[in-house]
């Protein structure tokens, strides 16, 4: 079965650093997307990446998958206290005739103002 | 628009109770998926509903029923549940469920938590 493990587990940075999250995975990525979650609500979209070698960005947020299509990494850049919360990662596997989305362990992230 | 509706946002039930959790999205997505999440885990997969017919049902105590009356609702019902079923229930939409990524990305509501005593 396919495993997503992301690091760090945590992280506390300062406001206005920069910071990287990864995540590898266990198998070939066909479909890796990054949500963000506040804690008790729900994950909110921000990239999905599947060619490798691409990038996206979105306002301070990078999100790169490598050539070999089995690492992710999101890159935030002048972090913010608004950028806190607990990112996931998720990947694409076949469920039979159906996709099914599994989720990477999280990194949850603090922004010291 | 990419929003999805759950209520209740909380629900306490006792374990001899019958409830049922909603969630609807008027995006036009014919996809729709509920998940399980506990305290500092990742939200795991229960069902996947594909043109409103049940597709994925991973391994989910009978205790939960799933029903999709429509491409846009979505309801678990609940019954005779166990403390340890506790947890926040997502729901989530997507375009559809067919392996072309673009399509297949899935936006969620914001959860119903869920505490059984």
């Amino acid at each position: 079965s396919q495993e997503l493990e992301q690091s760090p587990q945590s992280l506390i940075v300062q406001e206005g650093k920069n910071l990287t999250i990864n995540c590898t995975s266990s198998k070939t990525l066909y479909g890796l997307y990054w949500y963000k979650q506040k804690y008790g609500e729900g994950l909110i979209f921000l990239m999905m990446l599947q060619k490798g070698g691409e990038e996206k960005s979105h306002e301070k947020i990078t999100a790169k998958l490598d050539e070999k299509k089995q690492q992710s990494s999101l890159h935030i850049t002048a972090s913010q206290p608004s950028h806190a919360g607990i990112y996931l990662c998720g990947a694409d596997i076949l469920h039979g005739a159906t996709n099914k989305l599994i989720f990477g362990t999280g990194t949850l992230l603090a922004v010291q103002p | 628009d990419t929003e999805v509706t759950q209520t209740p946002k909380h629900l306490v039930m006792g374990m001899t109770n019958k409830k049922s959790l909603k969630c609807e999205q008027h995006m036009g997505h014919r996809a729709m998926y509920w998940y399980k999440q506990k305290a500092k885990k990742p939200p795991e997969l229960m069902f996947v509903y594909s043109y409103e017919k049940l597709s994925i049902n991973e391994s989910v105590p009978s205790r939960f029923s799933p029903e999709c009356p429509n491409s846009s609702l979505l309801n678990l019902h609940l019954h005779a549940l166990q403390p340890e079923d506790s947890a926040l229930y997502l729901c989530a939409s997507s375009q559809d469920n067919t392996g072309t990524r673009d399509t297949d990305t899935q936006y969620f509501g914001p959860g119903t938590r869920l505490t059984v005593l």
